[in-house]
């Protein structure tokens, strides 16, 4: 069975613009949870969404906002980007919103100049 | 607020040796621990999960175990080897339905 799947891998971006990033869940998962990962730090929780509703909100700026489809992948969208913004970018699957285990995706980097 | 530590931060030790990777939290109601290896630029991998009600947890080579009175969790990985070279994560889940909080990591190298 495949994995959870993001993309693109890589992103280059300049500052002021706007990025959508992707993940598909284990096929199953109706959870999706955003992560990012700054370098040298561990992940920091951005957004939960289950059954297409967001269950869960971190503490990031308005410009991050993501929505979940009715085949339960997932989009992450940035606007206004700043250089801060640059990171690792992880999306978890699970089964259910409370469900146990996580299940994390290889993650977009994205680089903000 | 759940807060999660790691030490040490980084770790180097000869091929062979057992060893031990410790994760603190400061809010022992906790739901889940679980513990997780990073390669360089790559997504997380899960290692063990440790249920509230469970005290530890073992696969192959590994084993944690959680104590939630003293806020600490440990991964024991006996007879390290070169692949186990990576940064070792653990998270933190504070009640059903919320996400995970992760502490830094510890980078392990294993020297062969």
């Amino acid at each position: 069975d495949a994995g959870v799947t993001q993309s693109p891998t890589h992103l280059i971006k300049t500052r002021g613009q706007h990025v959508t990033l992707r993940c598909s869940p284990i096929s199953g998962h109706k959870s999706v949870s955003w992560y990012q990962q700054v370098l040298g730090q561990g992940p920091q929780f951005i957004f939960q969404y289950y059954e297409k509703e967001e269950r869960g909100r971190g503490n990031f700026p308005d410009r991050f906002s993501a929505r979940q489809f009715p085949n339960y992948s997932s989009e992450l969208n940035v606007n206004a980007l700043l250089l801060g913004d640059s990171a690792l970018y992880l999306c978890a699957s699970s089964l259910e919103q409370g469900a146990h285990e996580q299940y994390f995706g290889p993650g977009t980097r994205l680089t903000v100049t | 607020k759940q807060e999660v530590t790691q030490i040490p931060a980084a770790l180097s030790v000869p091929e062979g040796e057992n060893l031990v990777l410790n994760c603190s939290f400061t809010d022992s109601a906790i739901y889940n621990l679980q513990w997780f290896r990073q390669d360089p630029g790559k997504g997380l991998t899960s290692l063990l999960l440790i249920q509230s009600s469970q005290r530890e947890q073992t696969s192959g080579r590994l084993n944690a175990s959680l104590d939630k009175s003293s806020g600490r969790s440990t991964l024991y990985i006996a007879a390290s080897q070169p692949g186990d070279s990576a940064t070792y994560l653990c998270g933190a889940q504070p009640h059903y339905g919320q996400n995970f909080v992760f502490g830094p990591g510890t980078r392990l190298s294993v020297l062969p």
